[in-house]
């Protein structure tokens, strides 16, 4: 069993729903990250939470240290957040495990 | 800051050649981590360096693989010979104790035909 685990691993919506990923892990972590790379483009960081929820524009993270899990949100999804969406842990600075990744389709 | 800087984009090279890659860090940043992504594999980690110095290499494939960190400021991966399975999209990533603040770069495309 992978120590992150992501779900679903391919998501096809209509532009305007909202989009819920999510993601499992095993491990002990101090922060677990939600990284977007577009098809033959690089990875962006777009969260990192240690606790909580964070929020930044249309997207929300949420993490559950008890339970081991985290959520990605998308509100009023777009075309241009077809993406795949990647969760990682880590222990502070170092190295990263990730998850397999999840292709999001968005459909005009 | 300019990001994570990395050289080149694109590599195209013949099996057995020696290739390249460099990777330029945040400034202050004192994680640098080369990772390797392929479609079957995903992401995974190669090396990490802390404060310079090499932490873990045990994702290093073999020992066609080194890499080296002179300094803070710069770091080189090397394949010597390059075979066809290297194929794949390398990235460097840094990162800071403080805040674990982490931050790709755009990678480098290696193809080895």
């Amino acid at each position: 069993k992978n120590e992150v685990e992501q779900s679903p691993q391919n998501l096809t919506a209509q532009e305007g729903e909202f989009i819920t990923i999510n993601c499992s892990y095993s491990v002990g972590i101090s922060a677990l990250h939600w990284l977007q790379q577009h098809p033959g483009g690089g990875i962006v960081s777009l969260f990192m939470l240690s606790s909580g929820k964070k929020k930044h524009g249309r997207l929300i993270a949420t993490i559950n240290i008890q339970e081991k899990h985290s959520s990605l949100h998308i509100t009023a999804s777009h075309p241009r957040d077809s993406a795949v969406y990647i969760c990682a842990v880590g222990q502070g600075a170092q190295k990263l495990v990730f998850g397999q990744g999840t292709r999001l389709t968005i459909n005009p | 800051d300019a990001g994570v800087i990395q050289s080149p984009r694109h590599e195209v090279t013949e099996m057995g050649q020696e290739v390249t890659l460099r990777c330029k860090p945040i400034s202050g940043h004192d994680y640098l981590f080369w990772y390797r992504q392929t479609m079957m594999r995903g992401l995974e980690l190669l090396i990490y360096f802390n404060n310079n110095v090499p932490i873990d290499d045990s994702g290093m494939p073999e020992d066609r693989f080194s890499a080296k960190m002179p300094n803070a400021s710069f770091s080189t991966l090397k394949i010597q010979p390059s075979e066809p399975r290297d194929s794949a999209v390398y990235f460097c990533a840094s990162s800071f104790s403080g805040d674990y603040g982490y931050t790709f770069g755009s990678g480098t495309r290696l193809t080895v035909v």
